[in-house]
């Protein structure tokens, strides 16, 4: 595609259902980010995957989070169980290569009531 | 110490003035530097990135690398209302991860 596409836009789930999150990187786009901004707040790293390497999973916030990327294209990040201090929006990112410039989607914005 | 750090501002100036931004990081081995702009309510969208020592210059922005002092900065010339926002470095260290910093927020005064 165009861009990097992320759905759903908006998301309100309950605290303590699972969520999931879809990303669908620049076609081409080896390297691919998962991001957390609280309002306010600086992005924060979640997870990175490269290629067919194993992904950096170093940001993850607890065992609750997960993510995966599916024939090296589109990724989902799952939250189980969502805490109210999950709320955030969620961005995810791709580059072409592990060294390159990365694009952003437009987020998810995450809220647990 | 955080990996990236950056004064969160405010930082106020006049139009037309020169904004400048600064950035430290702390791992010695990160080879790629990004700037990044982030309106309020928006994804950030890439500014500049450098990956030399020296100046790099695109229209009215400037970034600057010291890998030896491992500091990054963004110099904005003739600043406009429309550069109000959130400015965001971005490096990426030895093992490929891109980490943030805070951000610094820009106020430029008509």
């Amino acid at each position: 595609g165009a861009g990097v596409s992320q759905s759903p836009s908006n998301k309100v789930t309950e605290k303590g259902k699972d969520v999931e999150l879809r990303c669908d990187p620049i076609s081409g786009h080896t390297a691919l980010y998962w991001y957390r901004q609280s309002l306010g707040q600086g992005l924060e790293f979640l997870i990175y995957f490269q290629g067919n390497s194993a992904p950096d999973k170093s940001g993850l916030p607890s065992d609750r989070f997960s993510a995966e990327r599916t024939g090296g294209s589109v990724s989902t990040l799952t939250i189980q169980r969502t805490q109210q201090e999950d709320s955030a929006v969620y961005l995810c990112a791709s580059s072409p290569w592990g060294e390159g410039e990365a694009f952003f989607g437009q987020g998810t914005r995450l809220t647990v009531v | 110490q955080k990996e990236v750090e950056q004064n969160s501002g405010p930082l106020s100036v006049p139009e037309g003035a020169i904004a400048s931004l600064n950035c430290t990081y702390s791992d010695r081995g990160s080879q790629s530097f990004f700037w990044y702009r982030q309106y309020s309510g928006k994804s950030p969208e890439l500014i500049m990135f450098i990956y030399s020592n020296g100046d790099k210059e695109d229209g009215r922005f400037t970034a600057q690398l010291n890998k030896a002092s491992q500091y990054v900065s963004l110099l904005i010339r003739d600043s406009q209302p429309s550069d109000s926002a959130t400015y965001l470095c971005a490096v990426r260290g030895a093992t490929n991860k891109l980490i943030f910093g805070t951000g610094t927020l820009l106020a430029v005064q008509p």
